[in-house]
């Protein structure tokens, strides 16, 4: 059982489409970070959230933390192919940076 | 700037060999991670080491398994023997600061085959 469930599992989207991908835990984290990662590489830090209620916004995409800070959102506006690859929330627990599953996002141009 | 760099990018082994995988993290920052990547389980946290001392190892699946960190600039993670179960994605992952706290730097990854 995953502590951060990431929904939906794969999404696949024409250009131009709005999507929200989402993040959803039962236990409370001091912090969640967004992560995206490409075929081959390591995931990139897209951004972090600290505050319950805060929300974030990065050129097209907009993040938010949950008011109890349990659960957290990406939404892309207007996504494009560049758009494309797997989404990872992280969030603190402790010492440890524990991550969810991720979401595959496939922009079609 | 360099990022964190790991080798080999790419192994195939057999079951039963040694492997033993090689990061090199961002200079200057002192903590270090080792994670796993596969499609069933993600990303899974194995190892944590704070200037150079492991934080928590609770992640290693078993005693095949092990890490060092013999300085700043270096850690290894290897596998005797290994077994097909253990094909995977390794990260090896860097920070400034606690894994709580900052942003980790992920290197490339080092993609395991073991047949």
């Amino acid at each position: 059982t995953q502590l951060l469930e990431q929904s939906p599992q794969f999404l696949s989207i024409q250009e131009g489409e709005n999507l929200t991908v989402y993040c959803n835990s039962s236990s409370v984290f001091s912090s969640l970070q967004w992560y995206r990662q490409e075929p081959g590489e390591g995931p990139v830090l897209l951004v972090t959230v600290v505050t319950g209620g805060e929300v974030k916004k990065l050129k097209r995409l907009t993040f938010q933390f949950g008011d109890a800070r349990k659960d957290s959102s990406l939404h892309i506006t207007a996504a494009q192919p560049g758009d494309t690859g797997l989404y990872l929330c992280a969030g603190a627990r402790g010492n440890k940076l524990v991550f969810g599953a991720g979401t595959i996002l496939r922009v079609k141009s | 700037d360099a990022g964190v760099i790991q080798s080999p990018r790419h192994e195939v082994t057999e079951m039963g060999q040694e492997v033993t995988l090689r990061c090199k993290p961002i200079s200057g920052h002192n903590s270090l991670f080792w994670y796993r990547q596969t499609m069933m389980r993600g990303l899974e946290l194995l190892i944590y080491f704070n200037n150079n001392v492991p934080i928590d190892d609770s992640g290693m699946p078993e005693d095949r398994f092990s890490a060092k960190m013999p300085n700043a600039s270096f850690s290894t993670l290897k596998i005797q023997p290994s077994e097909p179960r253990d094909s995977a994605v390794y990260f090896c992952a860097s920070s400034l600061g606690a894994a709580n706290t900052g942003e980790l730097f992920f290197g490339e990854g080092s993609r395991l085959t073991v047949l």
